[in-house]
């Protein structure tokens, strides 16, 4: 089983609400992304989480707070949004040890984010 | 700072015909550099991840090349197919195992039946 699930597949907010991203992958992967990615352009990395220790923050706005409550699981809490921040929420994750040779990320097919 | 570059942006070709996607990055000290496929609206999938050490890989219809030394990569695709139809993204990570991709702008491929 190489899936990552997101949901909710589309959310729609408004920039008062406060609304949260879920992602989850029983691959036993011990690090996880999130991506943002905004229509014809590529994927940006937003954060990454490496055996539950967040590792990577690309100076993120705090609007998008990020949680990781277990090996398996993986949230965007997002509150104060602006229209801006409608994009294409990825998720991925991927076995983590520099002694690894390979570093593949297997990417959930994300959520849809409007923000009115 | 690492620039990824892709061309071309979009390509157009009949069915049955082997292309090549390009793929460029400014830095040529990398990890690994991976290709992957994505379909309208949807994640992404990995096709290939070629490590720094490596020259090539295959799979099935795709081989890709590496060059560091002159900081490109390119995707052969033989024989292709309608289903083959989508944007395909390279991207790079630096020499430390960060997990960190840099993406290129991607190309968009459409194969006419």
């Amino acid at each position: 089983d190489t899936e990552v699930t997101q949901t909710p597949k589309h959310l729609v907010m408004g920039m008062t609400n406060k609304k949260s991203l879920k992602c989850e992958q029983h691959m036993g992967h011990r690090a996880m992304y999130w991506y943002k990615q905004k229509a014809k352009k590529p994927p940006e990395l937003m954060f990454v989480y490496s055996y539950e220790k967040l590792s990577i923050n690309e100076s993120v706005p705090s609007r998008f707070s990020p949680e990781c409550p277990n090996s398996s699981l993986l949230n965007l809490h997002l509150h104060a949004l602006q229209p801006e921040d409608s994009a294409l929420y990825l998720c991925a994750s991927s076995q983590e040890g520099v002694w690894l040779a390979k570093n593949i990320q297997y990417f959930g097919a994300g959520t849809r984010l409007s923000v009115l | 700072k690492q620039e990824v570059t892709q061309i071309p942006a979009a390509l157009s070709v009949p069915e049955g015909e082997n292309l090549v996607l390009n793929c460029s990055f400014t830095d040529s000290a990398i990890y690994n550099l991976q290709w992957f496929r994505q379909d309208p609206g949807k994640g992404l999938t990995s096709l290939l991840l070629i490590q720094s050490s490596q020259r090539e890989q295959t799979s099935g219809r795709l081989n890709a090349s590496l060059d560091k030394s002159s900081g490109r990569s390119t995707l052969y695709i033989a024989a292709s197919q309608p289903g083959d139809s989508a944007t395909y993204l390279c991207a790079v990570e630096g020499v430390r195992n960060t997990g960190k991709l840099i993406f290129g702008q991607g190309t968009t491929l459409q194969v006419k039946p």
